[in-house]
């Protein structure tokens, strides 16, 4: 298996730009896939490989990647997208996305 | 609409057992792979376990390896869990998840069901 690493907690005020960090071994090899959870609901996509929006998903939000560091970027927050954050990978033998970041809590101020 | 729904969750107690359903609806179920992935109270996401479209390749994580078992019935656009032996840290929302073709994602999620192992 391997690990990926996220600050627990971020903030932004409104209409600012936020980057909410990934790091791990697994992501110099493989991209990171970013999914959005709120309260009480089921986790949705918002990001995967390179830099690719699902249908739905705001042009706000964009990704990168840059040797074991991916990141999410969101591009003037808006109050909706006070949420937890987190990443996927596959793990070390590449067989499977079996890893998940820790999250992170945005809160848009 | 492309959708899964869980089901078969409940309250059982430590050492018990329960099967899990997961039913897919508005895309080829057979073209895909599938995987479990869990959520405890007030934690993060944790994967469970892997299927390929076939049925033939499967993984698990560690912490289920030996008394969970994944399966699907392509004929029912079906996909299980079986959970042996369950623990109190197996409590956790269970959520089914497609795999996005080509890419590395998961792109529909379920709205999970809710696993408490208590006595």
């Amino acid at each position: 298996s391997s690990e990926l690493t996220q600050d627990p907690a971020v903030s932004v005020a409104l209409g600012q730009t936020v980057r909410i960090t990934c790091q791990g071994d697994s992501l110099r090899s493989y991209y990171a896939s970013w999914y959005q959870q709120k309260p009480g609901q089921a986790p949705v996509l918002v990001i995967y490989g390179k830099n690719n929006r699902p249908s739905g998903i705001p042009d706000r939000f964009s990704g990168s990647s840059s040797g074991n560091t991916a990141s999410l970027t969101i591009t003037g927050a808006q109050a909706e997208d006070e949420a937890d954050y987190y990443c996927n990978s596959r793990d070390s033998s590449g067989n499977h996305l079996g890893v998940f970041g820790g999250g992170t809590k945005l809160t848009v101020l | 609409e492309v959708q899964l729904v869980e089901s078969g969750g409940g309250l059982v107690q430590p050492g018990g057992s329960l099967r899990l359903s997961c039913a897919a609806s508005g895309f080829t179920f057979s073209s895909y792979e599938m995987n479990w992935v869990r959520q405890a109270p007030g934690k993060g996401l944790e994967w469970v376990s892997y299927i390929s479209s076939s049925g033939s390749t499967i993984y698990y994580a560690d912490s289920v390896k030996g008394r969970f078992t994944i399966s699907r019935d392509n004929a029912k656009n079906s996909l299980y869990l079986q959970m042996n032996s369950l623990r109190a840290e197996d409590t956790a929302v269970y959520y089914c998840a497609r795999v996005l073709i080509p890419n590395d994602a998961f792109d529909i999620w379920g709205q999970g069901t809710m696993v408490t192992v208590s006595s």
